[in-house]
């Protein structure tokens, strides 16, 4: 089976730099994935990881350590649309096919 | 605008109703899923489907149905539901369904409230 946590809820200011941190505990990792997901939308896809190593996409960064079971998700520069939950999700191989696991999520309050 | 709608956005109804969610996809994915979001609680898989074929059941009471009738849409059918079954059900889809990790795009989701 998989465990999968990450933070309830974090709050941090408007400009400043939060990290997300995911621990996981898989039997065959096949990747990460992160997902936002604001108040009754649709989670949207963030990035993917599934090499050791950090992925950057503009604001938002993604890391990886498949040896330590752990990423986060790094968010710059803060805009007050960051607000939302963030969801860690993993692949695992033995699973079938696409099938992910996701984590609780973690809110973000963006304060001005 | 993930190109995955769902409808209703929301729905109330009796334990002796019966209704359906309906989920549609504009990407040409062959893989739908039905997803159940209770509030603190992770996204549960209910059901996914590849190419019109169920190929996971996650232990789902059968009060909950669904239907692929083609691979750009996909149902779930509810009767005789219980309130415990409030919650936001999210329909995905991603290319395939197979060993490589694939992104799955969300619809909005149908918030559903059982009196």
């Amino acid at each position: 089976g998989q465990n999968i946590d990450q933070p309830t809820e974090m709050t941090a200011t408007e400009g400043a730099i939060v990290q997300i941190n995911c621990t996981y505990q898989t039997s065959g990792f096949n990747g990460l994935f992160w997902y936002q997901q604001h108040a009754g939308e649709a989670p949207t896809f963030l990035s993917y990881n599934v090499l050791d190593g950090l992925e950057e996409k503009g604001r938002f960064s993604s890391f990886l350590s498949r040896s330590k079971g752990y990423s986060y998700l790094l968010l710059k520069e803060l805009q007050m649309k960051d607000s939302a939950s963030y969801l860690c999700a993993v692949r695992d191989l033995r699973a079938a096919g696409n099938k992910l696991t996701f984590g609780g999520g973690t809110r973000v309050l963006v304060k001005p | 605008e993930t190109g995955v709608t769902q409808t209703p956005r929301h729905l109330v109804m009796g334990m002796t109703n019966k209704k359906s969610l309906k989920c549609e996809q504009h990407l040409g994915h062959n893989a739908m899923y039905w997803y159940k979001q209770s509030a603190k609680k992770p996204l549960e898989l209910m059901f996914v489907y590849s190419l019109e074929e169920r190929v996971e059941n996650n232990s789902v009471p059968s009060r909950f149905s669904p239907e692929c009738p083609n691979s750009s849409h996909l149902f779930l059918h509810l009767h005789t539901l219980q309130p415990e079954d409030s919650a936001l059900y999210l329909c995905a889809s991603s290319q395939d369904w197979g060993r490589k990790a694939e992104t799955q795009y969300f619809g909005p989701g149908t918030r559903l409230l059982v009196l």
